[in-house]
């Protein structure tokens, strides 16, 4: 399973939109892209997944390129809600979560 | 939410004691995990199950030990807890029949310290 690269902290301003970036270069041809996010104090919970097309949900839109080396969750208008610790894996067989991206959302 | 709970949800223990946690599932999912978080670490797969008598070993999972002889629990064993096993626990679900992609459903987690 390929690992992923993740900035440590990200900054959105409330009801702006917020692109988080992933770095996956060792990705396989197979491997599912999964994000998943954990709010404090709390288990994660799955956001979105994709193969090779741009994905869209009611929670978020998933933006994969098109050499799969990389892919960007976008919240379309970040709440407060939204602030959580946001986990981009690569999926063949297990999941590596990493140490994800945390996002501050500023009222 | 998916039916996952987990117990206890908090335990204070010292080292060389046998631990075990719990994992319950009403989903009737197929595979279980246990994970551990860490600061700095993330999540860390520490074992899992893809059915009732069938686990096998994940990223950490010496010092561990698993039981699962029901498809609703799932059990984490610490024979001889050690400081360094201080962490939260998580617990996580899936169906396989639901895709290739896995999506995992997570317990609320137990935290556990041990002096």
């Amino acid at each position: 399973d390929a690992k992923t690269t993740q900035p440590n902290s990200m900054e959105s301003n409330e009801e702006e939109p917020v692109h988080l970036p992933c770095n996956h270069s060792t990705i396989s041809g197979t491997d599912y892209i999964h994000w998943y996010r954990q709010l404090p104090s709390q288990g994660p919970e799955y956001v979105i997944h994709g193969l090779t097309s741009n994905v869209n949900n009611r929670m978020a839109s998933l933006a994969i390129a098109e050499d799969r080396k990389s892919s960007t969750l976008i919240l379309h208008r970040a709440t407060l809600r939204d602030a959580a610790v946001y986990y981009c894996i690569s999926y063949r067989n297990q999941f590596y979560f990493g140490t994800g991206t945390s996002l501050t959302v500023i009222p | 939410d998916a039916g996952i709970t987990q117990s206890p949800r908090h335990k204070v223990t010292e080292t060389g004691t046998p631990v075990t946690l719990r994992c319950h599932q009403t989903e009737n999912h197929r595979y279980m995990y246990w994970y551990r978080q860490d600061p700095g670490h993330g999540l860390r797969l520490i074992h899992y199950s893809y059915g009732v008598k069938d686990t096998d070993k994940g990223e950490v999972s010496d010092g561990y030990s698993v039981s699962r002889s029901k498809t609703e629990d799932f059990l984490l064993t610490l024979e001889s807890a050690t400081s360094s096993q201080t962490s939260v626990y998580f617990c996580a679900i899936s169906d396989p029949t639901s895709g290739p992609y896995n999506e995992q459903f997570f317990g609320p987690g137990t935290r556990l310290t041990v002096l």
